[in-house]
């Protein structure tokens, strides 16, 4: 099964206007991370925002958030104000507990959405 | 800070020959860099995690004689595809985890374009 799903392969935004990217996990752990990466034509991941399942509150980080719905398994990305420059492959992961030994801090990755704001 | 860098940025070879790509984490010590491969409009796929001064842990279906990874200092890991083929052709990034970060935050290479041919 997959831990960590993105069911949405490609979104289309209008310019300045806000945009939600979906993402759904599965985890026993009660302590688990969540990560946004996003990845632009040149294939650099660069990092967005970070939850972590102890959080209290939504995860903001200029103009992203983190609608987290614990309940729900969910960890949905939302970009307000888009701008062009945010065309790009975005990815969910998840980091599940302490694992222990070498595979300490190892993420999971969605399959990713396609990002495309038209002018 | 934190800064990851790959080399070769892009690489082509013949059928056969085997292919190095280093890591280097520039500005911090990493006990643990990852290993994955991308392929076009996919997701990242962890093919290995390496430690260190010890073995690398290899996921499930990866052919560890295949990719051999070796982590010889703190602030390098290199990856070499072995008789490379066509299939191999692929994206390859690698991260590092520095300390002190959360668990998980990993900082990501550019990564290396390798195709054969």
């Amino acid at each position: 099964a997959q831990k960590i799903t993105q069911t949405q392969p490609g979104m289309f935004v209008q310019e300045k206007e806000a945009v939600t990217l979906d993402c759904t996990y599965d985890t026993s752990d009660p302590s688990y991370g969540l990560f946004w990466y996003k990845q632009p034509s040149s294939g650099e991941m660069i990092f967005l925002i970070y939850q972590g399942s102890y959080d209290q509150q939504n995860a903001t980080e200029g103009r992203y958030s983190l609608n987290f719905q614990k309940a729900r398994k969910s960890a949905n990305l939302v970009i307000s104000a888009s701008q062009l420059g945010d065309s790009a492959m975005y990815f969910c992961a998840m980091r599940e507990g302490y694992a222990g030994g070498t595979s300490y801090g190892k993420l999971t990755f969605g399959q990713g959405t396609i990002l495309t704001v038209h002018p | 800070g934190a800064v990851v860098s790959q080399h070769p940025s892009r690489v082509i070879c013949k059928s056969g020959t085997s292919v190095k790509i280093e890591c280097r984490s520039l500005d911090f010590q990493a006990t643990t860099m990852f290993w994955y491969r991308q392929f076009p409009k996919q997701s990242l796929m962890l093919m290995a995690t390496s430690n260190e001064g010890s073995k690398a842990t290899y996921e499930q279906g990866v052919e560890k004689d295949k990719f051999l990874i070796n982590h010889a200092s703190l602030t390098l890991s290199t990856l070499t595809v072995t008789s490379a083929h066509p299939e191999d052709s692929s994206f390859y990034i690698c991260s590092a985890a520095p300390p002190g970060r959360r668990i998980g935050e990993q900082f990501f290479g550019p990564g290396t374009r390798l195709t054969v041919l």
